[in-house]
């Protein structure tokens, strides 16, 4: 069967630490990845995407690897804050065309200060 | 800003009592997308509009349904909730033919007695 699979578990680091975050999926080609972030009681916010042909992509202190062949994407936040605190969902586009996007449970993080 | 807002924010139902919940958006997006998500899962989709193109996921239940009156508004009816359908609704939208990330609006949270 078709799964994206993020750890349920919650992350907890210390500030100033780096975050790593996993999401595996089984069963999909897809044609890119996406990590969005959402915060309690509110809808996800896109944070950044990495098509399959890329094998990492940054944005300030963030960085996301894709290995298709593993079928894993790892998603960093670098001297992680307070404010990252939030729960981080994958997100995926299978290269079967269409506008379907689906989503993984998301691992809430917790940064301590 | 440009953004997508839900309406309204709480909504609270007797079991089997209908219910509309409402998306409106300003970003001038092709695509309209209706998710669920229930408490600690990922975001489900139910459907999405491709401009006035109605295409639904085969799970949905038919209880469920949608409407796309222009490109700013669309509706999400539930017919006769269950107390089943107790869960985050989060109206999405994004443009064709670009990244296609989603930008979420933030949420109604529907509780079913």
């Amino acid at each position: 069967s078709q799964k994206i699979e993020q750890n349920s578990e919650a992350l907890n680091i210390q500030e100033g630490k780096t975050a790593t975050l996993t999401c595996n999926y089984t069963n999909y080609s897809p044609a890119y990845l996406q990590w969005y972030r959402q915060d309690p009681g509110r809808g996800p916010v896109f944070l950044l995407l990495i098509r399959e042909n890329e094998k990492e992509k940054r944005k300030e202190r963030l960085k996301v690897t894709f290995d298709t062949t593993l079928k894993q994407s790892l998603f960093h936040i670098t001297a992680s804050q307070p404010a990252d605190s939030a729960t981080y969902l994958c997100a995926l586009r299978p290269n079967t065309g269409g506008f379907k996007t689906i989503f993984g449970a998301g691992t809430r993080l917790f940064v301590k200060a | 800003d440009a953004m997508v807002i839900q309406n309204p924010r709480y909504q609270v139902t007797q079991f089997g009592k209908p219910v509309t919940l409402s998306c409106s958006q300003t970003l001038n997006h092709n695509v309209m997308y209706w998710y669920q998500q229930k408490s600690s899962q990922a975001p489900k989709l139910l459907f999405h509009y491709y401009d006035k193109d109605f295409n639904n996921e085969a799970d949905t239940p038919d209880n469920f349904q949608s409407r796309r009156p222009n490109t700013s508004f669309c509706f999400l009816d539930i017919r006769s909730p269950g107390l089943g359908d107790t869960a985050m609704y989060l109206c999405a939208t994004s443009r064709a033919g670009t990244e296609e990330k989603l930008f979420f609006g933030s949420g109604t949270q529907l509780s079913v007695l």
